[in-house]
């Protein structure tokens, strides 16, 4: 079944321990994303992928890191965890090529993420 | 700043209508989406609207008013399946998405 796939589904963290969530879409897209989603707050962009190779900071990227070696997949790093990054995490992707147009995002299932 | 408004939450009856609103400010406007999201799972794109005026697709329509920086959501013919938040999202003039916080929808038999 096409779409994207994160791992883990939940995870309980202890504070300053590195974390790397992964996501691996199989659609092709060009573009990749990771969000937060906080209770009584929108989905906040974390760090966004255009195209392989290439990587940029969304709104609130402090504390968390991003690669795209490849188009597949695009894995979110916390370097050093703190309580504050307990939230959910939801991967998502799009295809921008033909222009922005609707550009519906597919979003994997999400990972819980609890940092003591 | 930007902001997305959306009620926090609404009750409506199985088989009856109901409307949510969003509200929005943002640096420029380059489309509005409907997302639903249920409980414990990834939200599912609903609409898009790009142009003022009504969309309609199944139980589902959207409207925009861009001059108000208005759109809702109407559902109709509710059913229990569509007890769910529903997250409004406006992409702005350098094509991010800002989202709300979501509207979550409870039906009642």
């Amino acid at each position: 079944i096409a779409g994207i796939t994160q791992a883990p589904t939940s995870q309980i963290l202890a504070a300053g321990r590195r974390m790397t969530l992964r996501c691996t879409q199989d659609m092709r897209h060009n573009a990749m994303y990771w969000y937060r989603q906080d209770l009584g707050l929108g989905l906040r962009l974390i760090h966004y992928s255009n195209t392989a190779g290439t990587t940029g900071k969304g709104e609130v990227p402090d504390g968390y890191s991003v690669s795209r070696a490849n188009t597949d997949d695009f894995p979110l790093t916390l370097a050093s965890a703190v309580p504050s990054q307990t939230s959910v995490y939801f991967c998502a992707s799009s295809d921008t090529r033909t222009g922005y147009g609707a550009n519906v995002l597919t979003f994997g299932a999400g990972s819980r993420l609890t940092v003591l | 700043g930007q902001n997305i408004d959306q009620p926090t939450e609404m009750t409506a009856t199985e088989g009856a209508i109901v409307q949510i609103n969003c509200t929005y400010q943002t640096s420029g406007f380059n489309g509005l989406f409907w997302y639903q999201q249920h409980a414990g799972e990834a939200p599912t794109f609903l609409s898009y609207n790009v142009l003022d005026g009504l969309e309609e697709k199944g139980r589902f329509s959207s409207f925009l008013s861009r001059s108000k920086g208005y759109s809702y959501l109407l559902l109709k013919e509710l059913q229990m399946k569509d007890s769910a938040s529903y997250l409004c999202a406006v992409r702005d003039s350098n094509y991010q998405l800002i989202w709300g916080a979501g509207t979550k929808l409870i039906i009642k038999p």
